[in-house]
């Protein structure tokens, strides 16, 4: 399967910070990305996606794309605790169109 | 609409019984993606299909492991026979025909638990 790489943290930051999430990717080919988010015991659900280079702002969250560099971010604005969860990097590949997801980063966001 | 429905929700089974999990995707959705998600493993494709052919199965662990897709509304996913190892949440997942950025919707999952 295509690598697609995460920090699994944990990352820690205090309400109201800026939680910043990376992810790597290994098929250069790839044109879309997703990310996740998995509160514990539930199943992912989609936050945003992005296949342009750079910036996509949605609400409190930014992804950033670099092909070149083959990273893909998340960034969370004014973090609350109800965005402590797992945030799953998706890669869609680019021959058969599978989706590959990293192992997950888990958040906590303490008030 | 519904959303992604996967039955049943918990499966607990004996070594070696034959265990069968359920799909019925978003309808409109013509593609069907089977997960399992472990804590070692992460989330970790195991087979998809697109307008109910089977795409890529290069996933499946081992010949134990069994999918079907035999209408669009409709896709099972058997093991045969079980083992302790098979033990995870298996999520199954559809998206519609819009191309490259079409986002996957999840369901609820199986937990699986074999003794």
């Amino acid at each position: 399967q295509k690598e697609v790489e995460q920090n699994s943290g944990p990352l820690s930051v205090p309400e109201g910070a800026i939680a910043s999430l990376n992810c790597t990717y290994s098929d250069r080919g790839s044109q879309s990305f997703f990310w996740y988010r998995q509160y514990s015991g539930k199943s992912p659900e989609l936050i945003m996606f992005i296949y342009s280079n750079g910036d996509k702002e949605d609400g409190r969250f930014t992804a950033q794309l670099n092909k070149a560099s083959q990273y893909v971010s998340l960034l969370i604005r004014d973090s609350q605790p109800s965005d402590s969860a797992t945030y799953l990097c998706a890669v869609r590949d680019s021959t058969l169109g599978r989706l590959y997801f990293g192992r997950g980063t888990q958040l906590t966001v303490w008030p | 609409d519904a959303g992604v429905i996967q039955s049943p929700r918990h499966e607990v089974t004996e070594m070696g019984q034959e265990v069968t999990l359920r799909c019925k995707p978003i309808s409109g959705h013509n593609s069907l993606f089977w997960y399992r998600q472990t804590m070692m493993r992460g989330l970790e494709l195991l087979i998809y299909f697109n307008n109910n052919v089977p795409i890529d199965d290069s996933g499946m662990p081992e010949d134990r492991f069994s999918a079907k897709m035999p209408n669009a509304s409709f896709s099972t996913l058997k093991i045969q026979p079980s083992e302790p190892r098979d033990s995870a949440v298996y999520f199954c997942a559809s998206s519609p025909p819009r191309g490259a950025n079409s986002p996957l919707h999840f369901g609820n999952g199986t937990r699986l638990t074999v003794t």
